[in-house]
């Protein structure tokens, strides 16, 4: 069984530009999370996304967005990137809320030059 | 405020000791408690605590959970290189839509 997917697994943008990242939850689950993690810290809670709704969001400014599609699948988008975007950003998923056990993609390294 | 804080930050051991990694806590409304383990990317889970004084054992790692005392630790036994990871702690915090982590624990197991 696949697990949680993600892409691209790195990448390196300039300060000012805009990313989107992908994440396919595992299959059944209906619940995808985004969270953010800086170099020597723990994930930070981005989002959290259940039957397509919006169902949590983190102390995050208005750049950073989110959606889930009809499939399940979702996107992390953030704009306007500054330098201290550069982090690993990670998409778990889940079966339900609330959240129990989550499992995680293996990420995407994002690098803001 | 919710709060996860885990110890010690980092710690080097040799192959074959034993070592006890820490985690207190400080949330509204306990739900569980959960351990993952971190070598690359992926943080993979360990396990879940929802029960006092219950010990969750896998092969050589074991957790138990204090909920008078708002911690829990997590013991891993005859250690070997491969358990060099970050050991991260987590709680359900808020509408439970979201965990919350502590910075973790860098263990390195040298020969």
């Amino acid at each position: 069984d696949a697990g949680v997917t993600q892409s691209p697994t790195h990448l390196i943008k300039t300060r000012g530009q805009h990313v989107t990242l992908r994440c396919s939850p595992i299959s059944g689950h209906k619940s995808v999370s985004w969270y953010q993690q800086v170099l020597g810290q723990g994930p930070q809670f981005i989002f959290q996304y259940y039957e397509k709704e919006e169902r949590g969001r983190g102390n995050f400014p208005d750049r950073f967005s989110a959606r889930q599609f009809p499939n399940y699948s979702s996107e992390l988008n953030v704009n306007a990137l500054l330098l201290g975007d550069s982090a690993l950003y990670l998409c778990a998923s889940s079966f339900t809320v609330p959240v129990g056990t989550i499992y995680f993609g293996e990420g995407s390294w994002l690098t803001v030059v | 405020e919710d709060k996860v804080v885990q110890s010690p930050l980092s710690l080097v051991v040799h192959e074959g000791d034993t070592v006890t990694l820490n985690c207190s806590y400080e949330v509204t409304n306990f739900r569980s408690l959960l351990w993952y383990k971190q070598e690359k990317k992926a943080p993979t889970f360990l396990f879940m605590l929802t029960s006092s004084g219950i010990e969750k054992k896998s092969g050589r790692l074991s957790s138990i959970l204090d909920k008078k005392e708002l911690f829990s630790i997590l013991n891993i036994t005859a250690t070997q290189t491969g358990d060099s990871a970050i050991y991260l702690c987590a709680l359900p915090t808020g509408t439970a839509s979201k965990l919350t982590f502590g910075t973790g624990t860098r263990l390195q197991v040298t020969l």
